[in-house]
């Protein structure tokens, strides 16, 4: 069982790039996310889904994308990638149906990008 | 503006002693509170959570309390090991979260031998 998996898990980009962090997970579940980590900052939500085809933004959506077309798969990607992007990026899913717990959502091993 | 603050960037105890890690939130909507724990190089991961219907609750050496007039939490961990060493990141959400956290800044916390 391998919950949630992210790649790259590192990656060094140059300013104006693009690339995409993949993540996928096993466990059927509806919502997922994307999460930045920087210093000071805690984890702040970039864009989020409840389901294929549907997505939303978070808290910090801006230089990002993203799209759901499977229920397994949710990855982001940076259009033109910026300095202020270097961060670690995590993703998480969780179930829907037994109401909020937090013991439901699972969060990958994260990745770490560097832009320069 | 951080609506989940963690005031303590670090926090040092002996092995065997209490540790107890503060949380302030300012959004009164916020329902559900959950400490993770998180290890270099690693996801976090959950530890414990409390709704606020509640003002305790507790799961092994792990406790949290709420005090929701003050929009304060706290997470004690009795005895502290040094396995404990880890950042810990409280979370807020509100109603549904959709798998939406709003998380503090994290404290580090060094539990020495």
């Amino acid at each position: 069982n391998a919950g949630v998996t992210q790649t790259p898990k590192f990656q060094v980009l140059k300013t104006g790039q693009s690339m995409t962090l993949q993540c996928a997970q096993d466990m059927n579940h509806e919502y997922m996310s994307w999460y930045r980590q920087d210093p000071g900052m805690g984890l702040r939500l970039i864009h989020y889904s409840v389901g294929a085809g549907i997505t939303d933004q978070g808290e910090v959506p801006n230089g990002y994308n993203v799209s759901r077309s499977t229920t397994e798969d949710f990855p982001l990607r940076l259009l033109s990638a910026a300095p202020s992007q270097t961060s670690v990026y995590f993703c998480a899913s969780s179930y829907s149906g037994q109401g909020f717990g937090g013991n439901t959502i699972y969060f990958g091993e994260g990745s770490w990008l560097t832009v320069v | 503006d951080q609506q989940v603050k963690q005031n303590s960037p670090s926090l040092s105890v002996q092995e065997g002693r209490i540790s107890i890690l503060n949380c302030d939130y300012t959004n009164s909507m916020f329902d559900y509170f959950l400490w993770y724990k998180k290890y270099p190089a690693e996801g976090p991961t959950f530890l414990i959570s409390i709704s606020s219907i509640k003002d305790k609750n507790e799961d092994g050496r792990f406790t949290v309390f709420l005090n929701k007039s003050a929009k304060h939490l706290s997470l004690h961990i009795v005895p502290s090991q040094p396995g404990d060493s880890a950042v810990y990141f409280c979370a807020a959400s509100e109603g549904t979260s959709y798998g939406k956290l709003t998380f503090g800044q994290g404290t580090i916390l060094t539990v020495h031998p």
